[in-house]
């Protein structure tokens, strides 16, 4: 099947500094990426959806400009947390679609960051 | 509004059967998701269903109603290992994937 890759796998940082999170498609062409976050014992949420070649479109109350997200390749699309701070400390989870509007979502394996 | 309901947790014992149902109500359809996630884990998918009916993979089964909003995944010969969350998600009109809260399901020796 389809192998979506992230890394790093694991991060703590300190408060205030920045964070970048990359999410790879390894053998397939992803012309969406989808960012979730997921904190302890609740649902995924989906913080925001980019395509290739465009400006990332962000789900209401999640921050463009704290949150930044490039998706400059058919292959890779990567999140930045900026300015981090303790409350932003969570499981952030990419997936990426294959092209064409109903192909398969497929999960990276998730980053977890902790903001000290 | 859009809203998927699956019961918070559930129970079940080593070698039986479980079924956890998902219903749906959802600006458009274009399937029906089931994914397992363990504690830490990205979420893997399991069954896509976007016909009425039931698709079968191994121990894992999926139902689907498109009339009723309905869904559910069935897990026969329960192993220790699928202790996990269960997710149901839903594909809308706009393509987007819209999630349920998950069931966990606890396995009992």
């Amino acid at each position: 099947g389809a192998v979506v890759s992230q890394h790093p796998s694991w991060v703590i940082c300190k408060s205030g500094t920045s964070v970048k999170i990359e999410c790879r498609s390894l053998d397939f062409q992803a012309t969406t990426m989808f960012w979730y976050r997921q904190f302890p014992k609740q649902s995924l949420m989906l913080m925001a959806t980019s395509n290739e070649g465009s400006k990332a479109t962000y789900e209401q109350g999640v921050e463009k400009d704290k949150f930044l997200i490039n998706h400059a390749s058919l292959t890779l699309s990567t999140l930045t947390v900026t300015s981090a701070h303790p409350e932003d400390s969570s499981f952030y989870i990419c997936s990426a679609r294959e092209s064409g509007d109903n192909g398969e979502q497929y999960f990276g394996p998730g980053t977890r960051l902790t903001v000290t | 509004g859009q809203n998927i309901d699956q019961p918070t947790e559930m129970t079940a014992t080593e070698g039986a059967i479980v079924q956890i149902n998902c219903t749906y109500q959802t600006s458009g359809f274009n399937g029906l998701f089931w994914y397992q996630q363990h504690a830490g884990e990205a979420p893997t998918f399991l069954s896509y269903n976007v016909l009425d009916g039931l698709e079968e993979k191994g121990r894992f089964s999926s139902f689907l109603s498109r009339s009723k909003g309905y869904s559910y995944l069935l897990l026969k010969e329960l192993q220790m290992k699928d202790s996990a969350s269960y997710l149901c998600a839903v594909m809308d009109s706009n393509y987007q994937l819209i999630w349920g809260a998950g069931t966990k399901l606890i396995i009992k020796p």
